[in-house]
């Protein structure tokens, strides 16, 4: 089975430029979640997909982030403009849904590293 | 404000002894508890998980304990391997939430 892919891998690009970001989540997968790790700290929440609905995007920083996730398949994490603070790790996780029990095992894909000059 | 806080940026342990990872959470809402490990160029991988139902979860080599009381957790490794050189990161998510809420990871090292 495929695990959580996310491209590209890296992608440099100066202040004020728009980058997006994919995700391709496990397949049969309802949530996908967005992570960012900043200059080696906490991997911090950003949102969380449940099929195709924004079930909780209280971790976006501000309006310059905007996520889609088209069909409820892969996701996409658009940065316009970007800016030096936005530089760092973007994770995507995904997980099943299974009612009743406690927070569904999260599984990782291998990160996305933006750098914003 | 830091909900989840592993105070140890970094541990050295001797390959066959035992490695023994803390974290602290502030938040009483925590009811599920989790360790990641991660390696370069990786994403997190899940290793074990604890519900607040419980004080103590076993898995191999792997065991995690949970003092409510004191709000801490701490997983413990035994015997440790050279392939258990990663950063491990303690992460919370509180009932109803599906969000996971991380500390700032440490960064154990084991020597042959």
């Amino acid at each position: 089975e495929a695990g959580v892919t996310q491209f590209p891998s890296h992608s440099v690009i100066e202040k004020g430029q728009t980058v997006t970001l994919r995700c391709d989540p496990i397949s049969g997968h309802d949530n996908l979640y967005w992570y960012r790790r900043v200059m080696g700290k906490e991997i911090k929440f950003l949102l969380h997909f449940v099929k195709e609905s924004k079930q909780d995007e209280s971790g976006m920083p501000n309006n310059r982030f905007l996520a889609e996730r088209t069909g409820g398949t892969y996701s996409t994490l658009k940065v316009q403009p970007a800016e030096l603070e936005d530089s760092g790790v973007y994770f995507c996780a995904s997980s099943q849904d299974n009612p009743g029990k406690y927070t569904d095992t999260q599984y990782f894909g291998p990160g996305t590293r933006l750098t914003v000059l | 404000d830091q909900q989840v806080k592993q105070n140890s940026p970094s541990l050295s342990v001797q390959e066959g002894r035992i490695s023994i990872l803390n974290c602290d959470y502030t938040n009483s809402m925590f009811d599920y508890f989790l360790w990641y490990k991660k390696y370069p160029a990786e994403g997190p991988t899940f290793l074990i998980s604890i519900s607040s139902i419980k004080d103590k979860n076993e898995d191999g080599r792997f065991t995690v304990f949970l003092n409510k009381s004191a709000k801490h957790l701490s997983l413990h490794i035994v015997p440790s391997q050279p392939g258990d050189s990663a950063v491990y990161f303690c992460a919370a998510s509180a009932l109803g939430a599906q969000k996971l809420v991380f500390g700032q990871g440490t960064r154990l090292t084991i020597n042959p």
